[in-house]
């Protein structure tokens, strides 16, 4: 049973840009949620993904967007990047309906310049 | 809407202390609580769980009970050791938002330091 994985690691950027980040599912999950990590702050829910369509979102502007693929796997896009964006970008996937089955993945540490 | 309120830290504690870490919430609905706990350079990963009222969440000699009448959720434990040493949250997911749509709602987070 493989966890869930993220990547890149680390990622610097300038403001304006534009930003990709990747995550592998936990096998036989189908749901991926997206929260992002100010330093010192606790995880805010950004969007959640179910057969690869937006199941939800969190109180973020379009310019954040996401993919799901068949293989339940996941994009998260940040478009025209701000400096308030640094942060760490956690990925969750998750049996549908069944939050306590969250498995969250390494993060990916944003820092924008 | 829903928010979730900590205990702020870093709180500091001797090896074999008692700890509690306190946690309150505001829900519109029937919330499940959760405490995850995230260690350095890790993902966050679920310590307990309690989906109503009276229920009481235990792992790792961790305990926390869900009080509806105090909306609270404290973690306690009797006896921590270093290991324990890790940032703790404490969140809600409300079934209110309809099913499949749930997310998790978290605290700020209580930095935890156990010293030898």
């Amino acid at each position: 049973e493989t966890g869930v994985t993220q990547s890149p690691t680390h990622l610097i950027k300038t403001r304006g840009q534009q930003v990709t980040l990747r995550c592998s599912s936990q096998s036989g999950h189908n749901t991926v949620s997206w929260y992002q990590q100010a330093l010192g702050q606790g995880p805010q829910f950004i969007f959640q993904y179910y057969r690869e369509e937006e199941n939800g979102r969190g109180n973020f502007p379009p310019r954040f967007s996401g993919l799901q693929f068949p293989n339940y796997s996941s994009e998260l896009n940040v478009n025209a990047l701000e400096l308030d964006d640094s942060a760490l970008y956690l990925c969750a996937s998750s049996l549908r309906g069944r939050v306590d089955t969250q498995y969250f993945g390494p993060g990916t540490r944003l820092t924008v310049l | 809407g829903n928010s979730v309120t900590q205990m702020e830290g870093p709180v500091t504690l001797s090896e074999e202390a008692f700890l509690t870490i306190n946690c309150t919430y505001t829900a519109t609905g029937y919330p499940s609580l959760f405490w995850y706990v995230q260690y350095p350079g890790e993902g966050l990963q679920l310590l307990l769980k309690a989906t109503k009222a009276d229920d009481k969440g235990s792992n790792k000699g961790f305990e926390a009970t869900y009080r509806k009448e105090t909306t609270s959720f404290h973690l306690e434990k009797g006896s921590v050791q270093v290991s324990d040493s890790a940032v703790y949250f404490c969140a809600l997911s409300d079934r209110a938002s309809g099913f499949g749509n749930e997310k998790l709602t978290f605290g700020t987070g209580t930095r935890l330091t156990i010293i030898p």
